[in-house]
This record gives structure tokens, sequence and C-alpha cells, in this order.
């Protein structure tokens, strides 16, 4: 199984702010990995697919990049609706993985 | 527009056999390029992928639990049912259904998730 990796696991900012979050997989998987937002009580949400492409409706402060094994994700202005955890997946190969979570706190 | 709706038990038995039936509307499983899956997520910790079924009949399952799930389609209802047997209580999560992309490769959207507690 392709294991994923992100960090960090916990984020404190301030509305404006600028952040990355990164997902690293242990082999390569192209480009086929997706960004998910989830907020409590609800089901993920696709934000970003293909590493870089931003799904139909999704603020373009959002944005993603990298292949391979390092991908990133930036929200370039916090909003507070923002705050959530989000996870990465990799779409390469089977079983389809996530990475364990990074959770956005409102400083 | 596409929606996707779990429905099934909320509480099973240990040993049990759990089968969940996803509800869609605003797409065809006789569409190509398209398929249904099946996640969960334990409370607290990130989701897991379980299963998917392809327009074609073809299926794909979590190695790790292959033994224990079915899924299944039914095209006419617009409805695929999950089956996993030998339920326990690590079993316990939110299981969600989702509408898959085969060309983009995405998971979108999901259904709004059934919470299934395996208690005795």
């Amino acid at each position: 199984d392709i294991q994923l990796t992100q960090s960090p696991s916990f984020l404190s900012a301030s509305v404006g702010d600028r952040v990355t979050i990164t997902c690293r997989a242990s082999q390569g998987i192209y480009s086929y990995l997706a960004w998910y937002q989830q907020k409590p009580g609800k089901a993920p949400k696709l934000l970003i697919y293909r590493a870089s492409t931003l799904q139909s409706g999704v603020p373009s402060r959002f944005s993603g990049r990298g292949s391979g094994t390092e991908f990133t994700l930036t929200i370039s202005s916090l909003q507070p609706e923002d705050f959530a955890t989000y996870y990465c997946q990799q779409l390469d190969s089977f079983p389809r993985t996530f990475g364990q979570g990074t959770k956005l706190e409102i400083k | 527009q596409i929606t996707l709706t779990e429905s099934g038990p909320t509480l099973v038995k240990p040993t049990q056999t759990l089968t969940l039936t996803c509800s869609f509307s605003g797409f065809s499983l006789s569409s190509s390029d398209v398929g249904v899956g099946w996640l969960r997520q334990p409370p607290g910790k990130a989701p897991e992928w379980l299963a998917l079924i392809y327009w074609d009949d073809d299926k794909r399952y979590s190695p790790s639990l292959k033994s224990r799930i079915t899924i299944t389609k039914d095209t006419s209802k617009n409805q695929v049912v999950f089956t996993m047997t030998n339920m326990d209580p690590v079993d316990t999560a939110t299981y969600y259904c989702a509408h898959y992309y085969y060309d983009l490769r995405t998971f979108d959207p999901w259904g709004q998730g059934t919470l299934v507690t395996v208690s005795a």
C-alpha cells in the first residue's frame, strides 16, 4: 500500500494568513493526488484533483502543487470558513489511501 | 446534480453482517467512465477507502478487507449495495458512498454518510 504522510498534523493560524500543508507519498504517484476539506459532522468535500486542478466552485485562494512523491495544498488568505480538517488521497493505485489529516484551527 | 444517500442499520452486533445501500441520482451506472465507491471513517480518524464498482461491473476491494466485503450494483434501481461480514467493534464508523469519475480519478460528491455502531 502507498502511505501518505501529511504535515503538520495540527496548524494554528489567523484569518488572512497564508498556509501550506504538505503530503508525502511513500512512492511515486505521478499527479494522482486529491485534497479534501472536512468540517465536523460533514462528508469530505473535494477541493483539488490531479494534484493541481481546482474542483468547480472551489475558491481560487486554494491551490495545489506537486508530482511524484511531494505535494502541497496552499490557502493564500485564510477565511473563517476554511478552518477545518484537510486530507490528501492518492488515486494512482489500489487501495486508494488517505493521509492522516491536518486540522486547521483558529489562532 | 449528483446526489447519493446511504441507508442501512445504525447498530449491528458483533459477528453479524452489515448491508448498506447507496441510492443515487443525477447519473447512471450504465454510463461509461463512472463508478461508485464505499469509504468509511472511524470517529476522529481519517477516511478509509473500502471498495469501488465501475460501470462495466469491474470491482476493486481493499486488500485488508477483501475477504469480508462485497459490492454489487443494480443499474435499473440506481443503487449500489455494500456488505461486510463478521462485524467487529473496530468497524464502528461513518460509512459513505461516493460518485467516482474514472477519467479524473475523483470521488465526488460523497453522500452524507451513515454512522454504524458495532456493539453487543
